[in-house]
């Protein structure tokens, strides 16, 4: 199958400095991404869907300016978190489609990043 | 708006005996279905879906579903559990013709005993 990979696995970082995280698709292009936030013992929450070479949607109730989503190239899309404080620590997972948009394609997940704010 | 659910937050299984966990849907139209599996601090492994087709569905590592549109269920089992199977799974929908993402389930923790 294909392979997403996502870079770091974990963070540590102090409040109030930003984080980035890599999502790249090894061995195909995915036009389209999914940034998802995962809280322990719940469900995958989308946060936003990012489209290569046009601004990400932002799903109702994520901050866009705190999660800067960028999808510059059709193998690599990146979530930075802002000023992070404590309550934006959480498992977050990235996700690509293998093929064109409409395709019935499943998602291909990243192995997650776990971030902690101190 | 396109929804799943989980109703079961764990099932417990015997090794080597068979296992079910259940999903039900709703969507407007017609659903594509997925089911993924997780295992702790990792991402979201495929293990099968249904697009259209035969409504029993085969995947990896011996699990299969079944499609069923009269009760909008798209039950994961196996014939016979391993140990191995315990982990975190999760079904999901996406709405054909509708938006890109899937919507995920809430999950359940599948624990089998030896």
């Amino acid at each position: 199958g294909a392979v997403v990979s996502q870079h770091p696995s974990w963070v540590i970082c102090k409040s109030g400095t930003s984080v980035k995280i890599e999502c790249r698709s090894l061995d195909f292009q995915a036009t389209t991404m999914f940034w998802y936030r995962q809280f322990p013992k719940q469900s995958l929450m989308l946060m936003a869907t990012s489209n290569e070479g046009s601004k990400a949607t932002y799903e109702q109730g994520v901050e866009k300016d705190k999660f800067l989503i960028n999808h510059a190239s059709l193998t690599l899309s990146t979530l930075t978190v802002t000023s992070a404080h404590p309550e934006d620590s959480s498992f977050y997972i990235c996700s690509a489609r293998h093929g064109y948009r409409g395709h019935t394609g499943e998602l291909f997940f990243g192995e997650g990043s776990r971030l902690t704010v101190l | 708006a396109q929804s799943v659910a989980q109703p079961e937050d764990q099932v417990n299984v015997a090794e080597g005996n068979p296992l079910t966990v259940k999903c039900t849907y709703s969507v407007s139209g017609n659903p594509y279905l997925f089911w993924y599996v997780q295992y702790p601090n990792r991402g979201l492994q495929f293990l099968l879906k249904y697009i259209t087709g035969d409504n029993l569905v085969k995947g990896s590592y011996g699990f299969e579903a079944e499609f069923n549109k009269s009760q909008t269920s798209f039950h994961l089992k196996k014939p016979s559990a391993l140990v191995s199977d315990s982990a975190l799974y999760f079904c999901a929908v996406r709405e054909i013709g509708g938006a890109d993402g899937l919507t995920f389930g809430k999950g359940t923790h599948l624990i089998i005993q030896p």
